[in-house]
């Protein structure tokens, strides 16, 4: 089973700032990995896929990078909205989830 | 619009049993492989279970092989989780998601996602 290990635990940022997620596969996932964002008491939404294309309705401001073992999601500004959790996901090798990252307000 | 929406969520007791169902509409079901994937409270996210678009290829998680069956009625765009043996680690909030591939189970994102149906396990 490919692991995914998602770093920082929690990111905490002021609205405008520059957050950078990682996301690290225990072994090589191509580019076959998804990000997701999960707001309080709401269902995941898929943000990005194959690394690096964003979903239909996602904002410019997210962006996801990196291929191998190591990716990248970047949200450029952070908008109020945007503070939530977010979690990586591999379809390399069967289907399994990072353990997230909650992106709070500092 | 697509819309998943899931029932059948409850309290159990331990070695009980309890179905699981979700409601499609907006999309046609058929072109697409679905997917059950669950979250404990306050936890991450797990991948439960999966069927391409004509059930012929299925696929489960370790932690419920051989106690879940996941199905699937085209018919009624519907889809379904029996949960047999229910443990205490089961509780969670199960959600359906629709997969972005339809001959395969496995090469999927999840897009869209239902709310979701929380199942409790306890006695």
């Amino acid at each position: 089973e490919i692991v995914l290990t998602q770093s920082p635990v929690t990111l905490s940022l002021s609205p405008g700032e520059r957050a950078t997620l990682s996301c690290r596969a225990s072994q090589s996932v191509s580019t076959y990995l998804a990000w997701y964002q999960q707001k309080p008491g709401q269902s995941p939404r898929l943000l990005i896929y194959d690394a690096s294309h964003r979903a239909t309705g996602v904002p410019a401001r997210f962006s996801g990078s990196g291929s191998g073992t190591d990716f990248t999601l970047t949200i450029s500004s952070l908008e109020p909205e945007d503070f939530a959790v977010y979690y990586c996901q591999q379809r390399s090798n069967w289907l399994t989830f990072g353990g997230g990252t909650k992106v709070e307000i500092k | 619009e697509v819309q998943l929406v899931e029932s059948g969520g409850g309290l159990a007791q331990p070695g009980r049993s309890l179905r699981l169902s979700c409601a499609a509409s907006g999309f046609i079901f058929d072109d697409s492989a679905m997917h059950w994937v669950r979250q404990a409270p306050g936890k991450g996210l797990e991948w439960v279970a999966g069927i391409n678009w004509n059930s012929d290829s299925i696929g489960y998680a370790d932690s419920v092989k051989g106690r879940f069956t996941i199905s699937r009625d085209n018919a009624k765009s519907s889809l379904y989780l029996q949960m047999n043996s229910l443990t205490a680690e089961d509780t969670a909030l199960y959600f359906c998601a629709k997969g972005t591939a339809a001959g395969s189970y496995t090469n999927n994102w999840f897009d869209p996602w239902g709310q979701g149906t929380l199942v409790t396990v306890s006695s």
